[in-house]
C-alpha cells in the first residue's frame, strides 16, 4: 500500500547542531508540505513543494530549509537548531487537482536542548 | 490568513450532537476538515469546494457558506471514537487561482463521554 513515512520518529539534539528530518511518500504525489505543531497554535506551514526542484516558504520558514530532488522525498533541515524549534513536525502530501486532500505522516517529535 | 475556529472545546455525552465552526477573512476555494487523536497524525475527514461539491467521510456532514467564507462541521449522534481535535484547513483564492496550500485553524478539542 502507498504510504508516507517520517524518520526519525523522535530526536533529541543540542542547540546549534544541524538536524535533518526525512519524509518519504510512495503515492507519487506532486505536492509535499512540512508543518510544525505546537500547543495552542495548530498546524503551521514551514515549507512546501509543488514538484521536483520547486520549494516555497510557508509562514514559519526562518531557520529551516528544504530541497526536492525527486518526487518521493522532501527532507527538512534545521540549519542551527534552537530551543524554539522544539516541536512535533508533520510531513504531508497531496495529489493536487480539485480535491487536494492532504495525507499526513506519523510525525517527528524533536527536542532541542 | 489563519481561519478562526469555534468553540475551542466541546464536551459531549455519547449520542449528543455537536457543531464546529470555521471562519475565514479571505475568499476561499475549499475548506478541509481533519481529525487528530492524541499522539497521532491528522486524518482527512472532508473537503468542501466552492460551487457545492464535497467529498469525505460517510458519517460526517459539513456545510460551506461561500458568501460568508464560513464552514460548519456537524457531528450527530456522537460516538466515543469521535473524540479528538478537529482542524479546519482553508484554501484561499489568490488573484483568481488557488495555491494548493492550506491555512489551518487552531483546532477544536472534542471529548465524548459514555
Amino acid at each position: 500500500d502507498a504510504e508516507i513515512t517520517q524518520s526519525p520518529r523522535h530526536k533529541i539534539t543540542e542547540t546549534g547542531r544541524q538536524v535533518t528530518l526525512a519524509c518519504h511518500q510512495t503515492w507519487n504525489h506532486n505536492n509535499m508540505f512540512w508543518y510544525r505543531q505546537d500547543l495552542g497554535h495548530g498546524l503551521r506551514l514551514i515549507h512546501y513543494s509543488y514538484g521536483v526542484h520547486d520549494t516555497n516558504k510557508g509562514e514559519v520558514s526562518d531557520g529551516y530549509s528544504v530541497s526536492r530532488s525527486n518526487t518521493e522525498d522532501l527532507p527538512l533541515t534545521l540549519e542551527s537548531a534552537a530551543s524554539s524549534q522544539t516541536s512535533v513536525y508533520f510531513c504531508a502530501s497531496s495529489e493536487g487537482g480539485p480535491y487536494n486532500e492532504q495525507f499526513f505522516g506519523p510525525g517527528t517529535r524533536l527536542t532541542v536542548l | 490568513q489563519q481561519p478562526v475556529q469555534s468553540p475551542q472545546a466541546v464536551i459531549l455525552r455519547e449520542g449528543e450532537d455537536a457543531v464546529i465552526n470555521c471562519s475565514s477573512s479571505k475568499a476561499l476555494y475549499s475548506v478541509h476538515w481533519y481529525r487528530q487523536k492524541h499522539g497521532e497524525a491528522p486524518v482527512f475527514l472532508m473537503i468542501l469546494l466552492k460551487g457545492g461539491e464535497q467529498k469525505g467521510h460517510e458519517k460526517i456532514s459539513a456545510s460551506f457558506n461561500e458568501k460568508k467564507q464560513q464552514s460548519s462541521l456537524y457531528l450527530t449522534a456522537s460516538q466515543l471514537s469521535y473524540s479528538g481535535t478537529y482542524f479546519c484547513g482553508t484554501e484561499p483564492f489568490d488573484r483568481g487561482s488557488t495555491l494548493g496550500r492550506l491555512y489551518f485553524g487552531r483546532g477544536t478539542q472534542l471529548t465524548v463521554w459514555p
